[in-house]
C-alpha cells in the first residue's frame, strides 16, 4: 500500500497570501488529521476529519481551515499568511486502530 | 486536560549504548504509540501498544505499556548513528476523542 502523500513538499509564500496544502491518505483510511510543527512548539493539532466531517479542531485562528472529500483526500487552507505560519505541516491518516501514519509534510516558508 | 509528559528532553550517548525514555500521563490511556522523526520528515510509527503490561519489540526497540495505563517506556539497545532523531510518544485519550503527543526526546548518538 502506498503511504500518505502530501503536496507540495516545499512552498514559499509572502505575507498576506493564501495557501492550500493537499493530503492523500493511505487507501482505506477514512480519518485524516493535520498538525503544525514548529521548532519551539512541537506538534500542534489543527483539525481532524472523518468521512468529510470535521470531528475535532485545535486552537488555531479562523484563517486555518480544512476539508475532506468523498475519497478521503483532504486539503487545508491558510488565508492571510503571517510570518509565524512558517512551519512543517503534517497530515496523518488512520483507520479504526488509531495508529496514525504520517506523510512527509509540507514545509511552508512565509517571507 | 490530558497531557503527555515525555522525558528526557534530549540525550547524548555513545554508539553502542542502550537508551531509555518514558512518557507519563495524568489520565489513563488505552493505546500508546511511539514514533521517530528525522529532520524535515514526518514521524514514522515504530511500535503500537494496546494492553496494560504489554511488552513489544521491533528490532532493537522495545516498548512497554505501563501497568497503571498512565505511562509507557521505550528502550533502544546497542544504539547506532541512524537512531539519531526525535522520538515521540502519542495516543488517543481515554474517550478516543482526541489524539495527544509528547513533546519529544531528541536523541544524539556519537559514533
Amino acid at each position: 500500500k502506498a503511504g500518505v502523500t502530501q503536496t507540495p513538499r516545499y512552498l514559499i509564500k509572502t505575507r498576506g497570501q493564501q495557501v492550500t496544502l493537499s493530503c492523500s491518505p493511505i487507501s482505506g483510511h477514512r480519518s485524516v488529521s493535520w498538525y503544525q510543527q514548529t521548532p519551539g512548539q512541537g506538534l500542534q493539532f489543527l483539525f481532524e476529519y472523518f468521512s468529510e466531517t470535521q470531528r475535532n479542531k485545535g486552537n488555531f485562528p479562523g484563517r486555518f481551515s480544512g476539508r475532506q472529500f468523498s475519497n478521503s483526500r483532504s486539503e487545508m487552507n491558510v488565508s492571510t499568511l503571517e510570518l509565524g505560519d512558517s512551519a512543517l505541516y503534517l497530515c496523518a491518516s488512520w483507520d479504526t486502530s488509531y495508529e496514525q501514519y504520517f506523510g512527509p509534510g509540507t514545509r511552508l516558508t512565509v517571507t | 486536560g490530558q497531557q503527555l509528559n515525555q522525558s528526557p528532553q534530549s540525550m547524548f550517548i555513545q554508539e553502542g549504548e542502550d537508551v531509555s525514555m518514558n512518557c507519563t500521563s495524568s489520565s489513563i490511556f488505552n493505546t500508546w504509540l511511539w514514533y521517530k522523526q528525522d529532520p524535515g520528515e514526518g514521524p514514522v510509527l515504530l511500535i503500537a501498544l494496546y494492553k496494560a503490561g504489554e511488552l513489544t519489540s521491533n528490532g532493537r526497540l522495545t516498548a512497554q505499556f505501563g501497568i497503571t495505563r498512565k505511562d509507557s517506556f521505550l528502550n533502544i539497545s546497542a544504539s547506532i548513528p541512524s537512531d539519531v532523531g526525535i522520538y515521540f510518544c502519542a495516543g488517543p485519550g481515554y474517550n478516543f476523542n482526541k489524539f495527544y503527543f509528547g513533546s519529544g526526546t531528541k536523541l544524539n548518538v556519537k559514533p
